[in-house]
């Protein structure tokens, strides 16, 4: 079964500081891995998306990886603002791009 | 990208009714898809919206209870048909970009039934 976790499920930090969010996949055959933001009351918007063969990718402050091997991503956020408080969704996708298969989130709380 | 616009955003409804919700995108689109997030969870699809021919469906989806249309290449509807407090949601409409790579979501529809 196709599955998606990402840890923690929520994250309070304070403004100007980084973070790292988790995400372990087991999803076959693996086609990509997609990091989503979503506001409160939005829909999620696309933050960086990256095949097997990509380790890291970045999106300004926000930074990617992928252990393809270990079925492991990373998002790290630099130097956090308080527009950064939103869900961040792992997803992974095992084929071109319709089968998607969606972590729980994390939802990340920025305070001043 | 796709610039994807939803209606209605929100909508409180009785229990029993029913509620369309439109999907427009601004360019013509292959693959379109709704998706279901309750409260404090993640997305679940519903089903992929066909031009010219019947939706497909996921699991534990069915088309009485969500009917869709798919008139061209642009435009696509969801229905919550007998709805019930547990169809309390957001709707959200995605489409895939012609590479089949990325993938955009509008802004949502918040349901609440009462």
């Amino acid at each position: 079964k196709n599955q998606v976790e990402q840890s923690p499920q929520s994250l309070i930090i304070l403004e100007g500081k980084n973070c790292t969010l988790q995400c372990n996949y087991t999803v076959s055959p693996f086609s990509n891995l997609r990091w989503y933001k979503q506001d409160t009351g939005r829909g999620p918007v696309s933050l960086t998306i990256m095949t097997f063969s990509e380790n890291t990718k970045s999106n300004g402050r926000y930074t990617a990886t992928l252990d393809a091997d270990t079925k492991q991503s990373s998002l790290h956020i630099t130097a956090s603002q308080l527009s950064d408080s939103a869900s961040y969704i792992c997803v992974a996708s095992n084929n071109a791009g319709n089968m998607l298969t969606f972590g729980g989130g994390t939802r990340l709380m920025v305070k001043p | 990208s796709a610039v994807i616009s939803q209606k209605p955003s929100r909508d409180i409804c009785q229990r029993g009714t029913s509620l369309t919700i439109q999907c427009q995108v601004d360019s013509q689109v292959t693959m379109m898809f709704w998706y279901r997030q309750q409260p404090g969870q993640s997305l679940t699809l519903i089903a992929t919206a066909n031009q010219g021919s019947e939706a497909t469906y996921e699991s534990g989806f069915v088309i009485d209870k969500f009917p869709i249309s798919r008139p061209n290449l642009t435009f696509s509807t969801l229905t919550v048909s007998n709805m019930s407090p547990e169809d309390s949601s957001i709707y959200l409409c995605s489409v895939e970009d012609k590479g089949g790579y990325e993938q955009y979501f509008g802004p949502g529809t918040r349901l609440t039934v009462t």
